[in-house]
């Protein structure tokens, strides 16, 4: 079992829709990352979280540390917002462990 | 545009060469750590330098080096390639050190083939 797992692998979603994309972990962390993956590889950090909820524009991260559980939300996807988006978490030695990602589609 | 720079864009050489990646963190970052994707493992953790010292190891295989410079910047040197280190190899950029909470800057890739 992977330290650290994604759900949806995949997800496909009509314009203007709420989408939620989750991360569980099973190992002790001092802080969980969401990052964005375009279609040209680049890699761009979206969150830091350590507790509770932060909120950037249309996105908001949550974790729940005792449920090992966080979750990233999208409000009103655009298709601008298709990418891969890729939850990690930060263990012992400042090491990050990387989940496998979850490939959004945002249809118009 | 993270701020962090990554050289070369892409590098294509063949089984058994040795290649040299390079990585300019952002201006005052002393953290610069080095991740791998390929197609079957996605992205893996490599190695961590902070202010010219190594300070954390993940999977990085005995053919792989790396080293920080005085002035901050860091090479990765992968030697004896084979087909499977076809990858993106990323490199990312942070201000704090060991116990550092901060967000880390990631530079564009340099997209590795090995033919």
């Amino acid at each position: 079992k992977n330290e650290v797992e994604q759900s949806p692998q995949n997800l496909t979603a009509q314009e203007g829709e709420f989408i939620t994309i989750n991360c569980s972990y099973s190992v002790g962390i001092s802080a969980l990352h969401w990052l964005q993956q375009h279609p040209g590889g680049g890699i761009v950090s979206l969150f830091m979280l350590s507790s509770g909820k932060k909120k950037h524009g249309r996105l908001i991260a949550t974790i729940n540390i005792q449920e090992k559980h966080s979750s990233l939300h999208i409000t009103a996807s655009h298709p601008r917002d298709s990418a891969v988006y890729i939850c990690a978490v930060r263990g012992a030695g400042n090491m990050l462990t990387f989940g496998g990602g979850t490939r959004l589609m945002v249809k118009p | 545009d993270s701020g962090v720079t990554q050289t070369p864009k892409h590098l294509i050489t063949a089984t058994g060469q040795r290649v040299t990646l390079r990585c300019s963190p952002r201006s005052g970052d002393l953290s610069v750590y080095w991740y791998q994707q390929s197609l079957d493992q996605g992205l893996q953790f490599l190695i961590q330098y902070y202010n010219g010292e190594e300070r954390a190891k993940g999977n990085i295989l005995e053919r792989f080096s790396a080293q920080q410079f005085p002035d901050l910047h860091s090479e990765l040197n992968l030697s004896s390639l084979e087909l499977g280190d076809s990858a993106l190899y990323f490199c990312a950029s942070a201000d704090g050190g060991r116990a550092s909470y901060n967000e880390q800057f990631f530079g564009p890739g340099t997209r590795l083939t090995v033919l």
